[in-house]
């Protein structure tokens, strides 16, 4: 089945700065890979997502790449706010339904933005 | 309103007790999900139903068992549970789609297991 890797584990920047995590997956059959955060204290919320047919996709101060070939994909905050303080998720999942169709995740990263 | 909603949202038990999780949601899905959080394994997806049909059992022991009455209702019966399953339990819906969809995760149940 999909195993998908997350790192780093923890992440410390300052305002202002730019920050990213990287995630690899291992079935190269998948094609859908979101991105999670959760806030203390509350539910993961989807926050940006990219399917395989394209290689980056960008909303407002967060981007996503996919590198199919070398299956990883990242993610990308500009501007660091004390808001993004939180962890993030990444996750795969691939085509059709059962069990290559459902969400794997990887383990977190905490996101720290110091003010 | 988010349209996930989690009842308890904490509990806590004995090992020796049985207690069950519920989960509605409001948003017109078809797929209803559990996934456990805890330290050692953010976001483990345990059980998966599509049309109120279970399509996927994560090797998850029997003391955990899921039952999905119609599409917005999810329960997760607990009993006989050991200390080490304490740990947030999330539920999510989706609409299933060939390609990944959004999950919408309720606030999940914090159970401690004494």
């Amino acid at each position: 089945g999909e195993n998908v890797e997350q790192h780093p584990s923890t992440l410390s920047v300052q305002e202002g700065d730019s920050a990213v995590i990287k995630c690899t997956y291992s079935d190269s059959a998948s094609n859908y890979f979101p991105w999670y955060k959760q806030e203390l204290g509350k539910r993961p919320q989807l926050i940006i997502d990219i399917r395989s047919n394209v290689g980056e996709k960008k909303d407002q101060r967060i981007a996503v790449t996919l590198n199919k070939t070398a299956k990883h994909f990242s993610l990308h905050i500009t501007e660091t706010q004390p808001e993004d303080s939180a962890v993030y998720f990444c996750a795969a999942s691939g085509p059709g339904g059962g069990s290559q169709g459902n969400l794997i995740f990887g383990k977190g990263t905490k996101l720290s933005v110091k003010p | 309103e988010t349209g996930v909603t989690q009842t308890p949202r904490h509990l806590v038990m004995g090992m020796t007790n049985k207690k069950s999780l519920k989960c509605e949601q409001h948003l017109g899905h078809n797929a209803m999900y559990w996934y456990k959080q805890s330290a050692k394994k953010p976001l483990e997806l345990m059980f998966v139903y599509n049309f109120k049909e279970q399509t996927e059992n994560n090797s998850v022991p029997s003391r955990f068992s899921p039952e999905c009455p119609n599409s917005s209702h999810l329960f997760l019966h607990l009993h006989t549970l050991q200390p080490e399953d304490s740990a947030l339990y999330l539920c999510a819906s989706s609409q299933p789609t060939v390609a990944g969809g959004e999950l919408f995760f309720g606030e999940g149940s914090r159970l401690t297991v004494l």
